[in-house]
C-alpha cells in the first residue's frame, strides 16, 4: 500500500498569511493526487486534482504542485473560510490511501 | 443538483450485519465509479471499497472478506454488505463518486461528489 504523509498535522496562522502543506507519497504517485477540504461534520470537498488542476468553483487562492513522491498545497492568502482540515489523497494504485490531514487553525 | 444520499446506517453489535445504500441523482449513475469511505469520530478519512463503472471490484485490507460492495445500476444505487462488524468498523460513512465519465473518459477519478455520511456503531 502507498503511505501518505501530510506535515504539519497542525497549523496556526492569520488571516492573510499563506500557508503549504505537504504530502508525502511512499512511492510514486506519477500525478494521481488530490486535495480535499473538510470542514467539522461536512463531507469533504475536493480543491485540488491531477496534483495542480483547480476543481471548478475553487478559489483561485488554493493551488497544488508537485509529482511523484513529494505535493504541495498553498493557499495563498487564508481567509475565514479557509479554516478546516485539509486531507491529500493518492488514486494511482488500491487501495486509494489518505494522508492523516492537516487542521488548519485560527492563529 | 448532482447528489448522493446515504442511508441504512445504526446502532448493531459486534458480529452482526449492516446494508447501506447510496442513491445518486441528476447524473448518469452507470457511468462513474463509485466508493465508499470512512471517518471515525475525530479521525482522519480511510478509504474502504470501491465499483468500477464495470462492476469491477476493491477493498482495502481491513475489510476485505467481511465487505461487499455492488451497485444496482437501474436504481441509480450503491450498496455496501457489512458482515462480521467489530467496534473499530464505527465510523461516518460516505459514499463518494469518481468524477471520470467513463465512457467520454472526460474527467478525473478524485472524488468529485461526496454524500452527507451515515452514521454506522458497532457495540454491544
Amino acid at each position: 500500500d502507498i503511505q501518505m504523509t501530510q506535515s504539519p498535522s497542525t497549523l496556526s496562522a492569520s488571516i492573510g498569511d499563506r500557508v503549504t502543506i505537504t504530502c508525502r507519497a511512499s512511492q510514486s504517485t506519477g500525478s494521481r493526487l488530490a486535495w480535499y477540504q473538510q470542514k467539522p461534520g461536512k463531507a469533504p470537498n475536493l480543491l485540488i486534482y491531477k496534483a495542480s488542476t483547480l476543481e471548478n468553483g475553487v478559489p483561485s487562492r488554493f493551488s497544488g504542485s508537485g509529482s511523484g513522491t513529494e505535493f504541495t498545497l498553498t493557499i495563498s492568502s487564508l481567509q475565514p473560510d479557509d479554516f478546516a482540515t485539509y486531507y491529500c489523497q493518492q488514486y494511482t494504485s488500491y487501495p486509494w490511501t489518505f494522508g492523516q490531514g492537516t487542521k488548519v487553525e485560527i492563529k | 443538483e448532482v447528489q448522493l444520499v446515504e442511508s441504512g446506517g445504526g446502532l448493531v453489535q459486534p458480529g452482526g450485519s449492516l446494508r447501506l445504500s447510496c442513491t445518486a441523482s441528476r447524473f448518469t449513475f452507470s457511468r462513474y465509479d463509485m466508493h465508499w469511505v470512512r471517518q471515525a469520530t475525530g479521525r482522519g478519512l480511510e478509504w474502504v471499497s470501491g465499483i468500477g463503472a464495470a462492476g469491477d471490484t476493491y477493498y482495502s485490507g481491513s475489510v476485505k472478506g467481511r465487505f461487499t460492495i455492488s451497485r444496482e445500476n437501474a436504481k441509480n444505487s450503491l450498496y455496501l454488505q457489512m458482515n462480521s462488524l467489530r467496534a473499530g468498523d464505527t465510523a461516518v460513512y460516505y459514499c463518494a463518486r469518481a468524477g471520470r465519465d467513463t465512457v467520454t473518459t472526460w474527467g478525473d477519478d478524485a472524488f468529485d461528489i461526496w454524500g452527507q455520511g451515515t452514521m454506522v456503531t458497532v457495540s454491544s
